[in-house]
């Protein structure tokens, strides 16, 4: 099976604007969340979609949102960047985001902020 | 609320000789652990996981884990460290009430030399 895939890669923005970032989950797999990965902070939990229905949020602001697709796909936005916004961003499938489900995670988005 | 805690920043090893990356929790109601290793630029690879059953736990590339309830942790444990095993490794915990949000360490930096 092909794994997590995300898109693009590299993500290079300046103060203010907006940015998209995309995930394909293990097909099979309902289940997507996002989590955020800084020097400083480590790594901390965006969100979780299931079903396209957001089950669970961390402690973000409004400007980080994000849906899901028919087909499990998931986008997260993140509008009016801040410098502090530079992360790598990752996203993990599972099968139903069950405690005793394994997450399986993608190679991740590298987003700077200038 | 759950939390971890990798109480080594680093773990230094020679080739050969057995290794141990320490993690404790904190979770309400039965706990389920996971470890995970990252590469540089890379996402989040899964090592293994505890749900219930045996306190050894067996997973990928060699590494096992003890889970130890009385003493609230699960050490990631090898016993011949290779080269190749440096990376950084975060120990996870979940927890029934949130679905898909897993709660990470702060990672452990793992360096074995030849």
């Amino acid at each position: 099976k092909a794994g997590v895939t995300q898109t693009p890669r590299y993500l290079i923005k300046t103060r203010g604007q907006q940015v998209t970032l995309s995930c394909s989950p293990i097909s099979g797999h309902r289940s997507v969340s996002w989590y955020q990965q800084t020097p400083g902070q480590g790594l901390q939990f965006l969100f979780e979609y299931f079903s396209e229905t957001q089950r669970n949020k961390g402690n973000f602001p409004g400007r980080f949102s994000g849906r899901q697709f028919s087909n499990s796909r998931s986008e997260m936005n993140v509008s009016t960047l801040e410098l502090g916004d530079s992360a790598l961003y990752l996203c993990a499938s599972s099968l139903a985001g069950g405690q005793a489900d394994t997450q399986y995670f993608g190679p991740g988005t590298r987003l700077t902020v200038l | 609320a759950q939390s971890v805690a990798q109480p080594e920043d680093q773990v230094n090893v020679a080739e050969g000789n057995p290794l141990t990356v320490k993690c404790t929790y904190s979770v309400s109601g039965n706990p389920y652990l996971f470890w995970y290793v990252q590469y540089p630029n890379r996402g989040l690879q899964f090592l293994l996981k505890y749900i219930t059953g045996d306190n050894l736990v067996k997973g990928s590339y060699g590494f096992e884990a003890e889970f130890n309830k009385s003493q609230t942790s699960f050490h990631l444990k090898k016993p011949s460290a290779l080269v190749s095993d440096s990376a950084l490794y975060f120990c996870a915990v979940r927890d029934w009430r949130n679905a898909g949000k897993s709660t990470f360490g702060d990672g452990t930096t793992l360096t074995v030399k030849p």
